[in-house]
């Protein structure tokens, strides 16, 4: 099993360009999240997935927007990238039978010019 | 306001010695807790985790923690640090429904 994957791995931006970050789980979970982690501030939660068809936002989702593809797939898209936007992006998955616990993909390093 | 506190941002200790990392949460009821472990340009593993039962729980690397319901508490504990362990910790709390927060990390350093 592979777990969590993300891609791309690393991207640089202009401002005001538009990516889309791919995951993919392959544990079967129902929940999928996306953090970005900053210096000294931890993992902040983005948007997250409790179930295939339904997204929520989290703590920071301004400038993003999410789309459950199917039960292993999330993405996050940034229509119009800002430089307050350079970050490390983290996938994860979690099953709620096991209390939430999550599992992360590797990141996604992005840098917005 | 409900939080994760990790009053440390940066630890050093020599190679040998032991470790102490502290986490505090402030939430209601007993939350579902964590700590994952970053190495450098790596995603998030999982060390150990507390649900319910045996307060003290041991997880991978030869870490340890202790639930302490009176001081809100789950302090994360390695008898003899390896140059290994340089990384940065982050404690975690899940809640009811899809609710998880962590901490801001606490950054190890090991020196020979």
């Amino acid at each position: 099993n592979a777990g969590v994957t993300q891609t791309p791995k690393f991207q640089v931006l202009k401002t005001g360009q538009s990516m889309t970050l791919q995951c993919a789980q392959d544990m079967n979970h129902n929940s999928m999240y996306w953090y970005r982690q900053d210096p000294g501030m931890g993992l902040r939660l983005i948007y997250y997935s409790a179930s295939e068809g339904t997204t929520d936002k989290g703590e920071v989702p301004n400038g993003y927007n999410v789309s459950r593809l199917n039960k292993r797939e999330f993405s996050l898209r940034l229509e119009s990238a800002a430089p307050s936007q350079t970050s490390v992006y983290f996938c994860a998955s979690s099953d709620l039978g096991r209390h939430n616990e999550q599992f992360f993909g590797p990141g996604t390093r992005l840098t917005v010019l | 306001a409900q939080s994760v506190t990790q009053p440390d941002i940066h630890i050093t200790v020599s190679e040998g010695a032991s470790l102490e990392l502290r986490c505090n949460y402030s939430y209601g009821a007993t939350p579902y807790l964590f700590w994952y472990v970053q190495s450098p340009g790596q995603g998030l593993q999982l060390l150990l985790k507390y649900f319910s039962g045996d307060t003290l729980v041991q997880g991978i690397k030869g870490f340890e923690a202790e639930f302490k319901r009176s001081q809100s508490s789950f302090n994360l504990r390695k008898p003899s640090v390896h140059w290994s362990d340089a990384a940065e910790y982050f404690c975690a709390v899940g809640l009811t429904g899809n609710q998880f927060y962590f901490g801001t990390g606490t950054s190890l350093t090991v020196i020979p």
